[in-house]
């Protein structure tokens, strides 16, 4: 069981918008950035989202996100088909001193 | 431009011994924090361990599963990060990432360097532990 909490899976159409949330505790999200990871099959990771809402080079701001106390959601608009992939989010937990990560959200564009 | 690159992956027996490397390149190495991420078949992703760079005094955080069989080092001459991987079970099992937290944000117009959780990954190295 994750320490950060996803929902298994979302779908959206084409076109639509799509919030993946992400629950944590106060030793984590609440006092820690969050990160938003994006991953295709058989592929490595890649960063999304840091420091809640900002966004590498080269990703387009139909990707963006947000940070309210022990929670955090991103946000995904225009969806395309290209979209689907599993999403994760991870943070530093001051607690148990480890980085944590949420069990991942499986992205359908229907 | 951020290189990552894993190597050492392969088949082992449990109880048995490998060593994985990644070979950093595109940024200041000695100050970087780096980190290995792991993915067992078809789970998502679980954190491995932490090393943090020179100016942060090298120490090093594992994730409790590994603690105590896994050690972390690196090597700033050859801008290298290992990780030693000891008594292996077959839950070790999975693709190994290598990660550092160095990057860039552009968010502003003008672009400087950040710290942040796992900012670049390599392609990953593939461990499996069986019999």
């Amino acid at each position: 069981q994750s320490v950060l909490t996803q929902p298994p899976s979302v779908s959206a159409a084409p076109g639509q918008r799509v919030t993946i949330s992400c629950s944590g505790s106060t030793s984590n999200i609440g006092k820690n950035y969050i990160s938003w990871f994006r991953q295709f099959p058989g592929t490595a990771p890649r960063l999304l989202l840091f420091e809640n809402n900002k966004r590498p080079s080269g990703i387009p701001d139909r990707f963006s996100g947000s940070r309210s106390n022990t929670s955090a959601t991103l946000d995904i608009t225009g969806l395309q088909t290209g979209d689907e992939a599993n999403y994760y989010c991870g943070s530093w937990d001051n607690s148990l001193r480890v980085v944590v990560f949420g069990g991942g959200t499986k992205l359908t564009v229907l | 431009e951020v290189q990552l690159v894993e190597s050492g992956g392969g088949l082992v027996k449990p109880g048995g011994s490998l060593r994985l490397s990644c070979s950093a390149s595109g940024f200041t190495f000695r100050n970087a924090w780096m980190s290995w991420v792991r993915q067992a078949p078809g789970r998502g992703l679980e954190w491995v361990g932490l090393i943090r760079g020179r100016a942060d005094g090298g120490t090093v955080d594992y994730a409790a599963p590994v603690k105590g069989r896994f050690i972390m080092s690196r090597d700033d001459s050859t801008n290298t990060v290992y990780l030693q991987m000891n008594s292996l079970k077959s839950e070790d099992t999975g693709v190994y990432y290598c990660t550092t937290n160095v990057g860039e944000d552009c968010t502003s117009g003008t672009c400087y360097i950040v710290s942040s959780l796992a900012f670049h990954w390599g392609q990953g190295a593939l461990v499996t532990v069986s019999s």
